[in-house]
């Protein structure tokens, strides 16, 4: 399986915008970038996904390189509650195995 | 209801006794999964279950037992468990396989916090 790389953790100012890097050199065609993120002491929460296009949702925005070898998240105001740990993860199309990486710890400050 | 329940929340057993896990949504997820948390460590994959079948197993040691009596419901049983077993339980669904070329976004519970003594 195709595995990601990020960053151990990040910090950023409350009300600014947090933009997480997600490098994924061996992704194949039918691999989904998917990301995830976990708030202390809750389950994952599905945060947005894409294949080739930016996707856009109410939580985030997901910008995908034309290569495709690395994806950016990005959170465009970031509060008090956006800490938590950012997972990216691939997953292949009609897929079933979501596979958790070491993810970012994201610490949004005051 | 977009939600996957799970309970119970927190769980205290002893290394002889029998328990169940329990996770249920009506989403109409045709997968469910099982993942193992241990403290400031990612999720880990134990169980997948496709259209109510077994299609995964990550090579889980045989005291922990899954079963998925519907499309709605997914159990894990446990049985003489170990100190080192202690970790948050999550529990995911999906709309799995067999609904075209696209790619869906998993919801999971909050979890069931084990704990063996």
């Amino acid at each position: 399986d195709a595995k990601t790389t990020q960053p151990n953790s990040m910090e950023s100012n409350e009300e600014e915008p947090v933009h997480l890097p997600c490098n994924h050199s061996t992704i194949s065609g039918t691999d989904y970038i998917h990301w995830y993120r976990q708030l202390p002491s809750q389950g994952p929460e599905y945060v947005i996904h894409g294949l080739t296009s930016n996707v856009n949702n109410r939580m985030a925005s997901l910008a995908i390189a034309e290569d495709r070898k690395s994806s950016t998240l990005i959170l465009h105001r970031a509060t008090l509650r956006d800490a938590a740990v950012y997972y990216c993860i691939l997953n292949k199309a009609a897929g079933n195995k979501l596979t958790f990486g070491g993810g970012t710890r994201v610490l949004v400050k005051p | 209801d977009t939600e996957v329940t799970q309970t119970p929340k927190h769980l205290v057993m002893g290394m002889t006794n029998k328990k169940s896990l329990k996770c249920e949504q009506h989403m109409g997820h045709r997968a469910m999964y099982w993942y193992k948390q241990k403290a400031k460590k990612p999720p880990e994959l134990m169980f997948v279950y496709s259209y109510e079948k077994l299609s995964i197993n990550e090579s889980v040691p045989s005291r922990f037992s899954p079963e998925c009596p519907n499309s709605s419901l997914l159990n894990l049983h446990l049985h003489a468990l170990q100190p080192e077993d202690s970790a948050l339980y999550l529990c995911a669904s999906s709309q799995g396989r067999g609904r075209g070329p696209s790619n869906y976004g998993y919801t999971f519970g909050s979890g069931t916090r084990l704990t063996v003594v």
